[in-house]
């Protein structure tokens, strides 16, 4: 079964630190990966996508990576202030291995909390 | 979120009725997706759209139907309401499957 896991499911850091969110996914070829921030009771909001020709993507303080020889994504955060805490969900674009339609697989999220 | 827009944004419905949910966009994309989300579940497709009047199954289709007359709008039917399809609804759009997802504030629907 495809899957796209994110650890840590929750995280609470001090305002100013950097921080890192992971996101790794199985077994399929992979197309190109999207980072979302959701705020309670919102909806979702595209920060960065990566495209499978790419390697990262930055914009301002957010910095994505992708490497699919090890299934992998993470999303840096520099000087993280309060008004970043959100669920970040990370979401794949995949190929199954066995055939069929591409779709999209979405991570649970990473809840981060940041202390002024 | 600007050019997707969903309705109504809060829904309260009893067992066993019929209730559709809309979503339009003005971005002219052809890909158009509805999606439900759940505590422990994450974000789950139920149907897509490829284009007017061609759609298709997601993971949990099961209950809900779709339809697409026109590009702009993509509704979802939950046929007979149950308890178990309370739950937060979110439409997304995208130019093509391999694009970025762009998607709605949501529709918190209530099945009492």
């Amino acid at each position: 079964k495809q899957e796209v896991t994110q650890i840590p499911a929750a995280l609470s850091v001090p305002e100013g630190e950097n921080l890192v969110l992971n996101c790794s996914f199985t077994d399929s070829a992979i197309y190109n990966l999207q980072w979302f921030r959701q705020d309670p009771g919102k909806g979702l909001t595209s920060l960065l996508l990566i495209q499978s020709s790419q390697r990262e993507q930055t914009s301002g303080r957010l910095n994505a990576s992708l490497d699919k020889s090890s299934g992998r994504s993470t999303l840096y955060i520099a000087a993280s202030q309060p008004g970043d805490s959100a669920t970040y969900l990370c979401a794949a674009f995949l190929l199954p291995p066995q055939g069929g339609s591409e779709k999209l697989v979405f991570g649970k999220g990473t809840k981060l909390t940041v202390n002024p | 979120d600007a050019g997707i827009t969903q309705s109504p944004r809060h829904k309260v419905t009893e067992t066993g009725t019929p209730v559709t949910l809309r979503c339009h966009q003005t971005e002219n994309h052809r890909y158009m997706y509805w999606y439900r989300q759940d505590p422990g579940h994450g974000l789950r497709l139920i149907h897509y759209s490829y284009g007017v009047k061609d759609t298709d199954k997601g993971e949990v289709s099961d209950g809900y139907s779709v339809s697409r007359s026109k590009t702009e709008d993509f509704l979802l039917t939950l046929e007979s309401a149950t308890s178990s399809q309370t739950s937060v609804y979110f439409c997304a759009i995208s130019v093509g499957q391999e694009d970025g997802y762009t998607f709605g504030s949501g529709t918190r629907l209530t099945v009492v």
